[in-house]
């Protein structure tokens, strides 16, 4: 099975800042990741697919790039609303998702 | 507007079957261009893909609990089903159900809310 390594686990921002999440792929995925967002209480959230598309109604401060192993997403300035967790997800090989990246206040 | 919602029993003893059910709602479970999902998250942890449908009853199943998973699907009532044996304490998750953006190899694009499952004596 393919495993997926997500860094940092925790990340302490504040609103405005710039942030990035990484994702590592234990074996070569092309560009078959996803990112998710997930609050509290709720369900997963799809962001990004293909490794840097955005899924329609999620706000242009959210890019994804990155290729073969090695991922990113990306925030551009950081709202109140996003903070909450963040995960990757591998669909080249049936379905792997990441440990999670939870983005906490500062 | 697509809805998932999953439902079945909240406690399961060890050893016994969980069974869960996700009512699709606002399209059709038929249609050739989706598959769709289980996917469970235990508390405090990751989220777990457990298997996928589609509407013709082929399923693709996580290779660690192929041999404890059935999931079927049911076009005359639009639902598909999880059926997970054997289960002991680590299986106790929220279960969400979910429609995959096209076929098996795509993420998933709606979801159910979930629903929790204690397995317990």
């Amino acid at each position: 099975d393919i495993q997926m390594t997500q860094s940092p686990s925790t990340l302490s921002a504040s609103i405005g800042d710039r942030v990035t999440i990484t994702c590592r792929a234990s074996q070569t995925i092309n560009n078959q990741l996803a990112w998710y967002q997930q609050k509290p209480g709720k369900a997963p959230k799809l962001l990004i697919y293909k490794a840097s598309t955005l899924e329609s109604g999620v706000p242009s401060r959210f890019s994804g790039s990155g290729s073969g192993t090695e991922f990113t997403l990306t925030i551009s300035s950081l709202q109140p609303e996003d903070f909450a967790t963040y995960y990757c997800q591998q669909c080249e090989s049936y379905s792997t998702f990441g440990g999670g990246t939870k983005v906490e206040i500062k | 507007q697509l809805q998932l919602q999953e439902s079945g029993p909240g406690l399961v003893k060890p050893s016994e079957t969980l069974s869960l059910t996700c009512s699709v709602s606002g399209g059709s479970i038929k249609n050739i261009n989706y598959y769709w999902g289980w996917i469970r998250q235990s508390p405090g942890k990751e989220l777990e893909w457990i298997g996928s449908v589609y509407y013709s009853g082929s399923t693709n199943l996580k290779t660690s609990l192929k041999s404890r998973v059935s999931i079927s699907v049911d076009t005359s009532k639009n639902h598909f089903s999880l059926n997970l044996n054997s289960v002991s304490a680590s299986d106790t998750a929220i279960y969400y159900c979910a429609r995959h953006r096209g076929y098996s190899g795509t993420p998933f694009d709606y979801w159910g809310q979930g629903i929790l499952v204690t397995v317990s004596s």
